[in-house]
C-alpha cells in the first residue's frame, strides 16, 4: 500500500503568488516525521522542511510552511511569494518511528511563470 | 563542504556487465542509503545501512548488493546489469534516527546509469 500520496498534476503558478502542494500519508504509527524535498531540473535533492507528528505548531522555514492536519493525515507544503527558482519537482516523504527509512511520494511538478 | 559524493555521475553499461557505484559522506553520519529514481515513481529505497557493519534490504533490493566499507563509504554493486536497472541512483546519509528524528537525509547528486 502506498504510504505517501501526491496526486496533483503539474502546476503552473504566477511569480510572487503562493502555491500549495498536497501530500497525504498513511501510517498506524503514532510517532512519525514528514519531510519535503525539492528537486530542480539539475537533479539534486534539497531538503526544505520537517514536521514531527507530535509538533504542536505547523513547521515554517522561510517561504516554506507546512499545513499539517494530523486527523486528515495530510501535510501540505505552502510556498509563499513564488520565485522563478522555485520551478522544480517537490517530494513529500515520511519516516516512521525508529525507522531509518524514508517512504517517498511520486512528486508534484511546479512551474513558476513570470 | 562536500557532503555526500557519488561516483561516477554518468555510466553506460551493456546488459550483463557488472558495476559498482561509490558513495562517501564527510558528515560523520551513522546511516547511509541507496535509492533509485525512475520517471513518475519517486525515490525507492534499494538498501540501507543503519550503522557501520549493518546493511538491510529496502523496497527494491533484487539485482543489487551493497557494502558498508567503513563509516564514510557505502557502495552499491550491480553484478549482472539488466535494462530494467536503467535509472538515476542516489546515495544519502543521515544521523541515527533515535538520536535526532528531525534530521533529514542528505543526498548526493546522483548517478545516471543506462543499461543497453
Amino acid at each position: 500500500a502506498q504510504k505517501i500520496t501526491q496526486t496533483q498534476p503539474g502546476m503552473f503558478v504566477q511569480e510572487k503568488e503562493a502555491v500549495t502542494l498536497d501530500c497525504t500519508y498513511d501510517t498506524s504509527d503514532p510517532s512519525y516525521g514528514l519531510f519535503w524535498y525539492k528537486q530542480p531540473s539539475s537533479g539534486e535533492m534539497i531538503f526544505l522542511i520537517y514536521q514531527g507528528s507530535y509538533d504542536q505548531q505547523n513547521a515554517t522555514e522561510g517561504r516554506y510552511s507546512l499545513n499539517f492536519q494530523k486527523a486528515r493525515k495530510s501535510a501540505n507544503l505552502v510556498i509563499s511569494a513564488s520565485q522563478l527558482g522555485d520551478s522544480a519537482m517537490y517530494f513529500c516523504a515520511m519516516r516512521e518511528d525508529g525507522n531509518n527509512r524514508l517512504a517517498f511520494g511520486k512528486g508534484n511538478q511546479v512551474v513558476v511563470i513570470p | 563542504n562536500a557532503g555526500v559524493t557519488q561516483t561516477p555521475k554518468f555510466q553506460v553499461l551493456k546488459t550483463g556487465q557488472s558495476m559498482t557505484l561509490q558513495c562517501a559522506q564527510d558528515m560523520n553520519h551513522n546511516s547511509m542509503y541507496w535509492y533509485r529514481q525512475d520517471p513518475g515513481m519517486g525515490l525507492r529505497l534499494i538498501y540501507y545501512s543503519a550503522s557501520e557493519g549493518t546493511t538491510d534490504k529496502g523496497e527494491v533490493p533484487n539485482g543489487y548488493n551493497v557494502s558498508r566499507l567503513n563509516k564514510r563509504e557505502f557502495s552499491l554493486r550491480l553484478e549482472s546489469a539488466a535494462p530494467s536497472q536503467t535509472s538515476v541512483y542516489f546515495c544519502a546519509s543521515s544521523e541515527r534516527v533515535r538520536r535526532d528524528p528531525s534530521q533529514p537525509q542528505h543526498f548526493g547528486d546522483g548517478t545516471r546509469l543506462s543499461i543497453l
